[in-house]
């Protein structure tokens, strides 16, 4: 049964970066099938993606945080990671990552996240 | 990019009560259309994909409807579990995804 657990600091001063990892258990990262991703929720407030990572190392990055964040893969470790630059307290959030799953029809792909991590609280604060 | 806009932000229901959520696009994205469901302090879970496929496992009171810039999530006979806040995802920019803003389901 597949498994994500994301790691990383509780708290993370402004101005730094903030480093998290997921580790993957029962299936392999390095699928053909799936992307990984990086979602957030700040405090009383809704889902945002923040960026997403395929097993050949491709990523793609929401907008708004482009110019701040790195998704990488560590195949060997069975784990992708996290950072995210120069944060302020609007980085404060619930992080999760989930796998980006997808069923075929016809000549195309449905994606959807169908399993996720259960979260870690990070607090941007000096 | 893609927008998607939930309506309404929050609801009140009863146990038994039948509960549409609806979610728009600024584009048409065809059907793909994801829903989850959110309990406080849980990770989201996926309920339907594809604007209208059942994820195994999720009670079939639960349905989904639409194509194109409109969709509809149907809840028929709201269950004391169902209380919980509910996230559209549009898929059709894959990898680059867009929630919308959540339908929170309260109690009346």
């Amino acid at each position: 049964q597949l498994q994500l657990q994301e790691s990383g600091p509780g708290l993370v001063k402004p101005s730094k970066t903030l480093s998290l990892t997921c580790s993957v258990s029962g299936d392999s990262i390095n699928s053909r099938t799936y992307y990984w991703a990086w979602i957030r929720q700040p405090p009383g407030k809704g889902l945002e993606w923040i960026g997403s990572l395929y097993y050949s190392g491709n990523t793609n990055y929401n907008p708004s945080l482009k110019s701040r964040v790195t998704i990488s893969v560590d195949t060997s470790k069975n784990q992708f990671s996290l950072e995210l630059s120069s944060v302020t307290a609007a980085d404060t959030a619930v992080y999760y990552c989930a796998r980006d799953s997808r069923s075929a029809a016809d000549n195309f792909y449905y994606y959807y996240m169908d399993v996720w991590g259960e979260g870690t609280t990070v607090t941007v604060s000096s | 990019d893609i927008q998607m806009t939930q309506s309404p932000s929050s609801l009140s229901a009863s146990v038994g009560d039948r509960v549409t959520i609806t979610c728009r696009a600024n584009q048409r994205i065809s059907d793909y259309l994801n829903w989850y469901q959110q309990k406080p302090g849980k990770a989201p879970k996926l309920l339907i994909y594809a604007a209208s496929t059942l994820q195994t496992g999720v009670p079939s009171r639960f349905s989904g409807s639409g194509s194109g810039t409109d969709f509809t999530l149907t809840i028929r006979g709201l269950q004391p579990e169902d209380f919980a806040t509910y996230y559209c995802q549009q898929s059709y920019s894959t990898p680059s995804l867009t929630f919308g803003g959540g339908t929170k389901v309260e109690m009346k």
